[in-house]
This record gives C-alpha cells, structure tokens and sequence, in this order.
C-alpha cells in the first residue's frame, strides 16, 4: 500500500535551516508529484510547493520563494524539503503529499505523510 | 490568489442529523475540459488530513456516501448525510488549478 514517511521532530534556533525528508513507498516514486504543505500550531493548512521526481522540476509558492529547495533521491525513492533562514513563525507540522494527477496543471493530494514537527525557537 | 471562504466556522451537530459546510472561490475554478477542479479534506485530531472529495462531488476510496459534493464556479458544498462520531475533526476544501493552491480556512464539526 501507498505510504509516506516522514522523518521525525526537528527543534531549530532563528536563522538556522532545516531538512525534512519523506520516503515513499508501495508505488512509483518517479511517477507522482510531491507536494509539500505546512500547518502551523492551531491553524489551518498552507502550500508550500511541489517537485516532479523524475524530473526533478520544482514549483514553489512566491511566499517561500529564496527559502525553501525541493530535491529529491530517486535510487531511495525519498523527497526532502529544505527552508533556511528559519523564523519563530515557521513553526508548524510539515507534510509531504503525493499527487495522483501527473498532469502539471492541475493538482490536489491523495495521500499524506505523518507530518514532521518543526519547532524553531531560541 | 484564490481566496477560498469556509462557512460556518464550526458546527456543532446531533449524531443522525446531516451537515452541510460552504466553501465560496475568489475565482471561478471551472477548466475549459468542462471539470471543476475543487477538493474536500477531513483533519482528524492529531492526524494527517484525508482527501473524501475530488472534483467537487466525486467521492474518494472508502469514503461513505453519506458523504456528498456539489456545486458549481465558484459556490460549493459538502454534505453528511447523517453524521456519525467518526465524522468529527475539521474540514478543508481546497483549490486544485490555480497556483498557489489554497485551502479554506476550515470548518470544524464536532457532536453536540
């Protein structure tokens, strides 16, 4: 079966940067976009971009743009999203989320990983 | 960017009793191949979300059909039927064709 897991719990002081990955699993890897989506404590749920694995072609929202890289390891079938210049607000649960479409025009979520915890704070 | 608007904040309802949640789009999201392309998400607490609806009305893998979507251009609709306690968490509809894709701001749905 499909399934996205994410890497654990990251704790991260103003200015640093960091790495959350999302190992795929139970499907082509190379097949699907990845999307990445954040949700901050108590709020609601925020788009942060996408990366085409096989090709490894990126999009990203104009709000994280200069901050946030998408990559991706295709021989482990893992994605992995990157924000530097870490703030207090970015504290929030990430998600990976695979697309179903392939399409590249139109987009939404089938499957989600667990989320990763990122605290940032002095 | 799409502005997508949730109504009502939260919903408290009688198990039995059916739901209805609105989502309202800044921009009609109505493609020229005639589809719509308009999503709804449940967040239960502590979890990932989980997609029921694709396409405005199509229901996902293993969703129940007292689950349903309507809706056209830009005013939409998510309808329990009889809302059960597994129901419960909060509800996000979700642009698919503009980017940046966009959520709503949430409805949340718990048992009176």
């Amino acid at each position: 079966q499909v399934q996205l897991v994410q890497s654990g719990a990251e704790v991260k002081k103003p200015g640093a940067s960091v790495k959350v990955s999302c190992k795929a699993s139970g499907y082509t890897f190379t097949g699907y976009y990845m999307h990445w989506v954040r949700q901050a404590p108590g709020q609601g749920l925020e788009w942060m971009g996408w990366i085409k694995p096989n090709t490894g072609g990126t999009n990203y929202a104009q709000k994280f743009q200069g901050r946030v890289t998408m990559t991706r390891d295709t021989s482990i079938s893992t994605a992995y999203m990157e924000l530097s210049s870490l703030r207090s607000d970015d504290t929030a649960v990430y998600y990976c989320a695979r697309d179903p479409t392939g399409s590249g025009w139109y987009y939404y979520f089938d499957r989600w990983g667990q989320g990763t915890l990122v605290t940032v704070s002095s | 960017d799409i502005v997508m608007t949730q109504t009502p904040l939260s919903l408290s309802v009688t198990p039995g009793q059916s739901a209805s949640i609105s989502c309202k789009s800044s921009q009609s999201l109505l493609h020229s191949d005639g589809k719509t392309y308009l999503y709804w998400y449940l967040q239960k607490a502590g979890r990932s979300p989980q997609l029921l609806m694709y396409e405005v009305s199509s229901r996902f893998f293993g969703v129940p059909d007292r689950f349903s979507g309507s809706g056209s251009g830009t005013d939409f609709t998510l309808k329990i039927g009889r809302v059960e306690a597994e129901d419960v968490g909060v509800y996000y509809c979700m642009q698919g064709i503009h980017l940046p894709l966009t959520f709503g701001g949430g409805t949340k749905v718990d048992m009176k």
